[in-house]
């Protein structure tokens, strides 16, 4: 079945310092969206790619969908300790069912 | 904040209770969703209703239930649950889907539940 990974699975950095996150998916996505929920939190939806090689900003988040349609990534410059939490891509396997990636969890350190 | 609120947030239940968790909505949303997540793990998805029906059951245990009673309301019914059970339930919402748009989830807080 369709899997979704995401790589690294842990990422401590120091404050001010960048973050990356890779998804990688086993099928071509028609789109893909990012998730991130803090310690103890829920999901939420942080933005939604759909076109082949989008990149899309969000103050100091950079989302890019790659140019297959088959990854994407999320970059954070210069990290505070807001930003804190496990990342999550998310995508579809038809109609409703959404396949989560398995997550990176940033540990910003002070 | 959440525009979706789930009851309770915690519950503890021995392995012969019957419990309910609730989930309710008011953004017009015509998908609702019940998630299970596990420590450390990726949200797994158990059911969606679209439109007050049953579209996707996940292959999931009889022990579990799911309700939709309105288009705001999503219950999930428990019992005979086991330890393994015990896990973080997360209910979504969601705009109904396009053919090539998938409309963002709105995930409420959980109910973490215990089975003891």
């Amino acid at each position: 079945g369709q899997q979704v990974m995401q790589i690294p699975q842990y990422q401590h950095v120091q404050e001010g310092e960048d973050f990356t996150t890779y998804c990688n998916s086993s099928t071509t996505l028609s789109n893909i969206q990012w998730y991130k929920q803090r310690p103890g939190g829920h999901p939420v939806f942080l933005i939604q790619l759909v076109k082949s090689g989008e990149v899309k900003k969000q103050k100091r988040l950079t989302f890019q969908f790659g140019e297959a349609k088959k990854n994407s990534s999320l970059h954070i410059t210069a990290t505070q300790t807001t930003d804190v939490g496990t990342y999550f891509c998310a995508g579809p396997s038809g109609t409703y069912k959404y396949i989560f990636g398995t997550g990176t969890r940033l540990k910003v350190l002070a | 904040d959440t525009e979706v609120t789930q009851t309770p947030k915690h519950l503890v239940m021995g392995m012969t209770n019957k419990k309910s968790l609730k989930c309710e909505q008011h953004m017009g949303h015509r998908a609702m969703y019940w998630y299970k997540q596990k420590a450390k793990k990726p949200p797994e998805l158990m059911f969606v209703y679209s439109y007050e029906k049953l579209s996707i059951n996940e292959s999931v245990p009889s022990r579990f239930s799911p309700e939709c009673p309105n288009s705001s309301l999503l219950n999930l019914h428990l019992h005979a649950l086991q330890p393994e059970d015990s896990a973080l339930y997360l209910c979504a919402s969601s705009l109904s889907q396009g053919s090539s748009y998938n409309s963002p989830l709105h995930f409420g807080n959980g109910t973490r539940l215990t089975v003891t």
